[in-house]
């Protein structure tokens, strides 16, 4: 079946460190991978996504490779600002003619202080 | 920019009791989606709706729960008659597009007490 692992947080980091947000996953067929980030009192909304193995997602900084052969894709980002603070969640979509559904890991809260 | 509503933020109900979460999806979406995130686990698919009817489900969407979009604007979920653990956080999502590499767009979400 399909299903996501997240690390577990929460995070915290100071300004300007590097982040990793490690994820994995299993899957039937070929997903595509997202991650998504809610910040306080928000919906769920896409930070970036890869569609096939070896694509990267980047955006704001953020980047995730679709690693087939380790089945992860990892959120990194080099330098955090406080605006990072928020949480993040790894998913997967299977593919499918009725509309998609989504796969999600539980989240990780990423807290980065001045 | 467009976005995805819902109402309330939060709601408390006794056990027992039949709550309506309701959402605003994006006005030219076809396919619609409500999750729910028991606090400190997974999202979790409930279930998708397209051209009027439900298209996929899982097993968490029993016979308590149904889905409707009464008036083309509004999609809402009911719970019949609630259980404690229905407590969680429930996100409606909508898309344009089938296919897996195409973005959900979420809500913010209304949590669910129930007591």
């Amino acid at each position: 079946g399909n299903s996501v692992t997240q690390m577990e947080g929460p995070v915290t980091l100071s300004e300007e460190a590097f982040l990793t947000i490690n994820c994995t996953y299993t899957a039937t067929g070929y997903p595509s991978l997202f991650w998504y980030v809610q910040y306080p009192g928000e919906g769920l909304q896409l930070l970036l996504k890869a569609t096939k193995a070896d694509d990267k997602g980047s955006n704001k900084g953020f980047e995730a490779t679709y690693r087939k052969e380790t089945t992860s894709f990892h959120l990194e980002k080099g330098s955090v600002q406080v605006s990072d603070s928020a949480v993040y969640f790894c998913a997967l979509s299977s593919r499918s003619n009725t509309g998609n559904q989504f796969y999600f890991g539980t989240g990780t809260s990423l807290t980065v202080i001045p | 920019e467009p976005e995805v509503t819902q109402t309330p933020s939060h709601q408390v109900t006794q056990m027992g009791q039949e709550v309506i979460l309701r959402c605003v999806p994006i006005s030219n979406h076809l396919y619609f989606y409500w999750y729910r995130q028991i606090l400190g686990q997974k999202v979790e698919f409930l279930v998708s709706f397209y051209n009027n009817e439900i298209s996929e489900k899982s097993e968490i969407f029993d016979d308590q729960f149904s889905v409707e979009r009464p008036d083309g604007s509004n999609f809402t979920l009911k719970i019949r008659s609630t259980k404690l653990e229905d407590s969680a956080m429930y996100f409606c999502a909508s898309t344009n597009l089938a296919g897996g590499a195409n973005e959900q767009f979420f809500g913010p979400g209304t949590r669910l007490t129930v007591l």
